[in-house]
């Protein structure tokens, strides 16, 4: 079983839409949760993290985390073809030192 | 604003050839770190270093070498390309203890024939 896992998609969603990208985990011991955007041929680029429970909110995006059920999700709210990506999920924690764990990646396609 | 440069956006490489990859960053960062990315398997960590001349395997380090002489640099090494290497690779650095924000490059698609 894989410590993070995330489902590939492709999800396509109209414009203006409502998005929830979602990861499960398996170690408890996660304390750091990222999201990480990448563009096609790019690198990926750093959206939000949260440090152990709760949201947190950055213009259309939202960052949650609900370490009871071992489940965290980004939201963007009002859709753009321009948040057309891939979505990386990433934790770490205490045992891992300086090191990310990364869950597969979601697709997001954004239709105007 | 945090840049972290690699030297190729595109490699193409003969299975056998020895490949180094570069990969530049201009904040002072202690960690360097580098992946390799393929579809449906996210990111893997290969190697890492948290200071110069130090070096840590990651997840899957067979087949690669790295180098960190200086601070700002971090070369992985390809000792014998094979096939099975043909990969995105991607570079990030992060300051030390800061595990939330690794800042990546650009990435180097290498193809091994």
């Amino acid at each position: 079983q894989k410590e993070v896992e995330q489902d590939p998609g492709p999800l396509s969603v109209p414009e203006g839409a409502i998005v929830s990208l979602n990861c499960t985990y398996s170690n408890s011991a996660f304390q750091y949760f990222m999201w990480y955007r990448q563009y096609s041929r790019k690198g990926p680029e750093l959206l939000m993290y949260t440090y152990s429970s709760g949201n947190k909110e950055d213009g259309r995006f939202t960052a949650q985390v609900d370490k009871s059920s071992k489940y965290i999700s980004l939201f963007i709210r009002d859709s753009q073809p321009s948040d057309s990506a891939t979505y990386l999920c990433a934790m770490s924690g205490p045992e891992y030192g300086n090191k990310l764990v990364f869950g597969a990646g979601t697709i997001l396609r954004v239709k105007s | 604003d945090v840049k972290v440069t690699q030297s190729s956006r595109y490699l193409v490489k003969r299975t056998g050839e020895k490949v180094f990859l570069e990969c530049v960053q201009d904040m002072d960062h202690e960690n360097m770190f580098w992946y390799r990315q393929d579809p449906g398997l996210g990111l893997r960590l290969i190697y890492f270093s948290y200071d110069v001349k130090m070096k840590e395997k990651g997840d899957i380090p067979e087949g690669y070498s790295v180098s960190r002489e200086k601070k700002e640099r971090f070369s992985l090494i390809l000792e014998s390309a094979s096939t099975n290497q043909t990969s995105m690779y991607l570079c990030a650095s992060t300051e030390g203890g800061r595990v939330e924000t690794q800042y990546f490059g650009p990435g180097t698609r290498l193809l091994v024939l």
